[in-house]
């Protein structure tokens, strides 16, 4: 079955460290793999992708996310974390049966502290 | 980048009463929008994907005849919540994918309803 797996429903780090938001997924074929934001009260902002190509990927906001086909992970990282990151992070996974829906981890909190 | 906008952001009704929310493709062409509902503290629920020109997919458990989706174009896809009860308030949220060069799936900044 697909699915994706974000196994820290908090996660704390102190402004200035690095940080990291894990995913792991499992999926048939090749994944397309999504991260996301969402402050509160607020519909998600992209934030990066992995389809193909470099398995580091580079996205907004200085996030970054390493593809890792065999440990089938997708971790968030950031080297410096800010305030302003605080926030709901969300990690999902394109299922390729049906209608290309996505399918989405149960979202990780982020709070990153002055 | 790709902009979907969704509207109302907020909106108040009475037990009974319809309410339509509308989600449009600003800047790109989507064959297939998403619904989502989310309770608070918890991720998103699918509630349907909907098919410019054909029938919503609905997912299992959610009510057709009370959540009308229609797609009539390729840019914008409406939800209307009918016979609206308290237990129907959420945040609902909609997606499009877009299916060119910079293929993604991009948010509307999501509608949050209360029903009273």
């Amino acid at each position: 079955a697909q699915s994706v797996a974000q196994p820290e429903d908090q996660v704390n780090v102190a402004e200035g460290n690095p940080l990291t938001v894990k995913c792991t997924y499992s999926v048939s074929g090749n994944p397309y793999l999504f991260w996301y934001v969402q402050y509160p009260n607020r519909g998600l902002q992209f934030l990066l992708k992995y389809i193909t190509g470099d398995n580091l990927v580079k996205g907004s906001y200085g996030f970054e996310a390493e593809f890792n086909k065999s440990q089938t992970s997708f971790h968030l990282k950031k080297p410096s974390a800010l305030v302003s990151d605080s926030a709901l992070y969300f990690c999902a996974v394109r299922d390729f049966r049906g209608t290309d829906k996505l399918i989405f981890g149960t979202g990780t909190r982020l709070q990153v502290f002055p | 980048g790709a902009v979907v906008s969704q509207h109302p952001s907020r909106v108040i009704c009475k037990s009974g009463t319809s309410v339509k929310i509308e989600c449009r493709s600003l800047d790109f062409q989507a064959t297939t929008m998403f619904w989502y509902r989310q309770f608070p503290k918890q991720s998103l629920m699918l509630m349907a994907t909907s098919n410019e020109g054909s029938k919503a997919t609905y997912e299992q458990g959610v009510e057709k005849d009370k959540f009308l989706i229609n797609h009539a174009s390729l840019t914008l896809s409406t939800l209307t919540v009918t016979s609206a009860h308290p237990e129907d308030s959420s945040f609902y949220i909609c997606s499009a994918r877009d299916e060119g060069p910079a293929y993604g799936y991009t948010f509307g900044s999501g509608t949050r309803l209360t029903v009273v």
